[in-house]
């Protein structure tokens, strides 16, 4: 079955360090987003991309970093610049960013701690 | 832009109705429902694009207003199964971000026996 893979489940960060977030999709997908989720704020947010090779900042980039070199993948870093990293992250995707008709599919999310 | 959802949480026995709504204050591309449990994945429940438009599915639906700039979201004869988090996502492409769904905060329902 086709669908979205966030690794790891749950992830751990010192102070300092710099993570990195998987998301890996195989619904041959154009669009791929990821949000952040903290407890009454919804969902904001990060990144988002077209296409493979570009992608757009959101209304919270700061202290995050994508890359799209495979349509397939769009994994997230969290720098040392993000103060409060600590959060629930969901990475989703949709057949075109115009998406008329069709929903996201979101992957199980990776639930981020700072140590 | 955020959208306004609410309330921002109800408590309902099984079989009673519940109304969640969705505002902007500028007209929307389109309007996307979504269901989340706890620590899981949203669901995707349905998407509106035209004014005055209705759908649904089993004891589900939604509407959209004439001047897209509302939406509601009507659950009937409520389930234990509806139990969750209810996120409306609008579009607006002349905002920052583009095509890209902005989320309410979201409404807490629990249905209890």
């Amino acid at each position: 079955d086709g669908g979205i893979t966030q690794s790891p489940k749950y992830l751990f960060r010192k102070e300092g360090q710099n993570v990195t977030l998987s998301c890996e999709q195989n619904l041959n997908h154009d669009a791929m987003y990821w949000y952040r989720q903290d407890p009454g704020q919804g969902l904001r947010l990060i990144y988002y991309s077209q296409i493979v090779n570009d992608f757009q900042k959101g209304d919270i980039a700061e202290g995050y970093s994508v890359s799209r070199e495979k349509k397939e993948s769009f994994p997230l870093t969290v720098t040392s610049a993000q103060k409060n990293p600590t959060a629930f992250y969901l990475c989703a995707s949709s057949r075109a960013i115009q998406n008329r008709g069709t929903g996201y599919t979101f992957g199980s999310g990776t639930r981020l701690t700072v140590v | 832009q955020q959208p306004v959802q609410s309330p921002q949480a109800v408590i309902l026995r099984e079989g009673e109705d519940a109304v969640i709504n969705c505002s902007s204050s500028k007209a929307l591309y389109s309007v996307h429902w979504y269901r989340q449990k706890h620590g899981e994945a949203p669901i995707f429940l349905m998407i509106l694009l035209k004014g005055g438009e209705q759908k649904g599915h089993d004891k589900i639906s939604a509407s959209f207003n004439e001047k897209k700039q509302q939406s509601s979201l009507y659950l009937t004869a409520s389930q234990l199964s509806y139990s969750g988090t209810y996120f409306c996502g609008t579009q607006d492409p002349n905002s920052n971000s583009g095509y890209a769904l902005n989320f309410g905060k979201g409404t807490s329902l629990l249905v209890t026996p």
